[in-house]
């Protein structure tokens, strides 16, 4: 079965200093890759995807990140954070054995301090 | 506005009690699914549909039942079997099972 790992569960940073958090998963057949968010309160949302093409993708408030086939890896970055970006993050990555219902990370928990 | 609606956002209920928690979308998408979310354990999939009068089982689906009698609507009931139902359950949807997700804001389920 696929299985997800987002390896930082818990990152504090300042303002201005740069992020990123790693997302690997075991299988690979079919790539639709997804970061969401959870700012405090609100709705689980949508951060940023990958289907195709460029492995870079750009999501909104400036954050990026960059799908590595052979690393079975989606990091995603941020060169310099804000304290809005205090949230919960996770990775979703399509499920084998022919699911393709997205299996979610178990979520890092970013704080960012003024 | 398009988007998805649940209710209620808090919910307590007795040990041994049957409770159903509804959720409604109005994007048209054909795929639903509920996810339970501990801390520390991300979101676990329940049940989810691909379509109208057919559902499938997640990976935690035991101590939950759902239906899907109408596009809009993919009410789960958490039943007395669950053995820990107190938990944070999200409803989400899409166009396709491949495709992003749109998320609910939530029922906050208590069970004393």
């Amino acid at each position: 079965a696929q299985s997800v790992s987002q390896h930082n569960h818990h990152v504090i940073l300042s303002e201005a200093a740069s992020l990123e958090l790693g997302c690997n998963y075991s299988y690979g057949g079919t790539v639709n890759l997804f970061w969401y968010v959870q700012y405090p309160g609100q709705h689980l949302q949508l951060l940023l995807k990958y289907f195709s093409g460029d492995p870079l993708v750009k999501g909104i408030k400036g954050f990026e990140a960059e799908f590595i086939k052979s690393k079975f890896s989606f990091n995603l970055r941020k060169p310099s954070v804000q304290w809005s970006d205090t949230a919960e993050y996770f990775c979703a990555v399509p499920g084998s054995g022919g699911s393709y219902i997205p299996t979610f990370g178990r979520g890092t928990s970013l704080i960012v301090h003024p | 506005d398009g988007g998805i609606t649940q209710s209620p956002k808090y919910l307590f209920r007795k040990e041994g009690q049957n409770v159903t928690l509804s959720c409604e979308q109005n994007l048209n998408h054909d795929a639903m699914y509920w996810y339970r979310q501990d801390p520390g354990q991300g979101l676990r999939l329940i049940y989810y549909s691909q379509i109208v009068n057919d559902f499938q089982k997640g990976d935690i689906a035991e101590g939950y039942s759902v239906s899907r009698e109408k596009k809009e609507s993919f009410p789960l009931t958490v039943t007395s079997a669950q053995k820990n139902p107190t938990a944070f359950y999200l409803c989400a949807s899409s166009t396709t099972i491949m495709g992003e997700q749109y998320f609910g804001p939530g029922t906050r389920l208590t069970v004393t």
